[in-house]
């Protein structure tokens, strides 16, 4: 069982496009990352949500970090074809627990 | 340049030959770990380390080994693989366990 639930699993958009992406669990976090992985690379880390209702602003991304710190969305305004990849999410207790992660692929 | 460097990115081998993979950060971090990454499964923590001579099992240890006898070195050895050990194998450092982690490449394993 997932410690951490991402939905949807798979997302494909036409470039220009809005999309977001959900991070939930049951479990309370200190803090929350969001990562992409591209194709034969490793995850990078995109940003860290530390506060209950933290929204974080990076260029066309926008992430969120719920009131009672158990869920995360990740919320891509006109989406380009160099965000397509796999995002992941990681609640960061005393390790980090990841998701299964969202395949982003958006057409140009 | 601070990076994870993982050793081999590819690796096929034969049920039960023993295979060791390299993984090496110059970041000085402390904290380092291994993952496997399975589809629809995520990763999964199989092994971390919190320091020289101090590692403890994840969430996934069975078939599997480690050791940290440097600080920077932390190499994952599978003593007899199996089919189901057949993966995506990532080292990682940070910090500490809950900080930002920073990844290899990758080493896609096959056991045949």
């Amino acid at each position: 069982t997932q410690l951490l639930e991402q939905s949807p699993q798979f997302l494909s958009i036409q470039e220009g496009e809005n999309l977001t992406v959900y991070c939930n669990s049951s479990s309370v976090f200190s803090s929350l990352q969001w990562y992409r992985q591209e194709p034969g690379e490793g995850p990078v880390l995109l940003v860290t949500v530390v506060t209950g209702g933290e929204v974080k602003k990076l260029k066309r991304l926008t992430f969120q970090f719920g009131d009672a710190r158990k869920d995360s969305s990740l919320h891509i305004t006109a989406a380009q074809p160099g965000d397509t990849g796999l995002y992941l999410c990681a609640g960061a207790d005393y390790k980090l627990s990841f998701g299964a992660g969202t395949t982003v692929t958006v057409r140009a | 340049e601070a990076q994870v460097t993982q050793n081999p990115r590819y690796l096929i081998t034969v049920t039960g030959k023993k295979l060791t993979v390299t993984c090496s950060q110059n970041m000085n971090h402390e904290y380092m770990s291994w993952y496997r990454q399975d589809p629809g499964l995520g990763l999964r923590q199989i092994y971390y380390s919190m320091n020289v001579e101090v590692t403890d099992k994840g969430d996934v240890p069975e078939g599997y080994k480690v050791s940290r006898k440097e600080k920077r070195n932390f190499p994952l050895i599978l003593e007899s693989p199996s089919p189901n050990q057949t993966s995506l194998y990532f080292c990682a450092s940070s910090y500490s366990g809950d900080t930002e982690a920073f990844f290899g490449q990758g080493t896609r394993l096959t056991v045949v």
